[in-house]
């Protein structure tokens, strides 16, 4: 499996509070992207990175900002959570467009904001 | 909205039959594509990739085909078997945006013994 880490895996906040998702790899991969997955939905993208302070928004990047300060790390920020932010979350990622290889994804964070 | 794939359809085969699962995709920029595979509770898997300058590749079986004409994408799975009953996720890359990989909502397979 690709050397990729998401904390946490399971978090319960309440409506209102700051939440912060983490994403770290260890493949020093260039491109690192932030999905959210609900049911009878695909994934989504909500910010992605292709460098180190290099980001930029996905379809659904409304109420979340990410930061990417070192390469290993991506990090995703709900800065006031709510209801509709219930869903889980899938960090991945890749080295395309060099030599077009895959994505790879983490286990996923399900995050339930009550 | 998402521009690759519009619906959550469910695909139920017979265990030895053959699968064909489709998927569309509306940017003629996208330029390399892959098809995913996701069981419940864990992150999708890769499966098969095609580059925009072919139009099929095969693989251990499953072939993708791309017909960039009609701008649509469909994974072959030759001798279905339970295992492979999961939800498939086609996904477009855009290199010329920073490689932003867009995925499809996917299409639940349904192995029948």
């Amino acid at each position: 499996d690709a050397g990729i880490t998401q904390s946490p895996r399971h978090k319960v906040t309440e409506t209102g509070t700051p939440v912060t998702l983490r994403c770290h790899q260890t493949e020093n991969h260039r491109y690192m992207y932030w999905y959210r997955q609900d049911p009878g939905h695909g994934l989504r993208l909500i910010h992605y990175s292709y460098g180190v302070k290099d980001t930029d928004k996905g379809e659904v990047s409304d109420g979340y900002s990410v930061s990417r300060s070192k390469t290993e790390d991506f990090l995703l920020t709900l800065e006031s959570a709510t209801s509709s932010q219930t869903s889980v979350y899938f960090c991945a990622i890749s080295e395309l467009g060099r030599g077009y290889t895959e994505a790879f994804f983490g286990q996923g964070t399900r995050l339930t904001v009550v | 909205g998402e521009s690759v794939g519009l619906h959550l359809p469910t695909l139920s085969v017979q265990e030895g039959d053959n699968s064909i699962i489709n998927c569309a995709y509306s940017n003629s920029a996208s330029d390399y594509f892959i098809w995913y595979k996701q069981e419940s509770g864990k992150g999708p898997q890769f499966i098969i990739d095609i580059r925009s300058n072919m139009d099929k590749r095969q693989g251990q079986r499953v072939t993708v085909l791309l017909n960039k004409t009609v701008k649509h994408l469909s994974l072959q799975i030759a001798a279905t078997q339970p295992g492979d009953s999961a939800v498939y996720f086609c996904a477009e890359n855009l290199s010329g945006y920073g490689n932003k990989l867009v995925f499809g909502a996917g299409t639940i397979l349904r192995v029948k013994s």
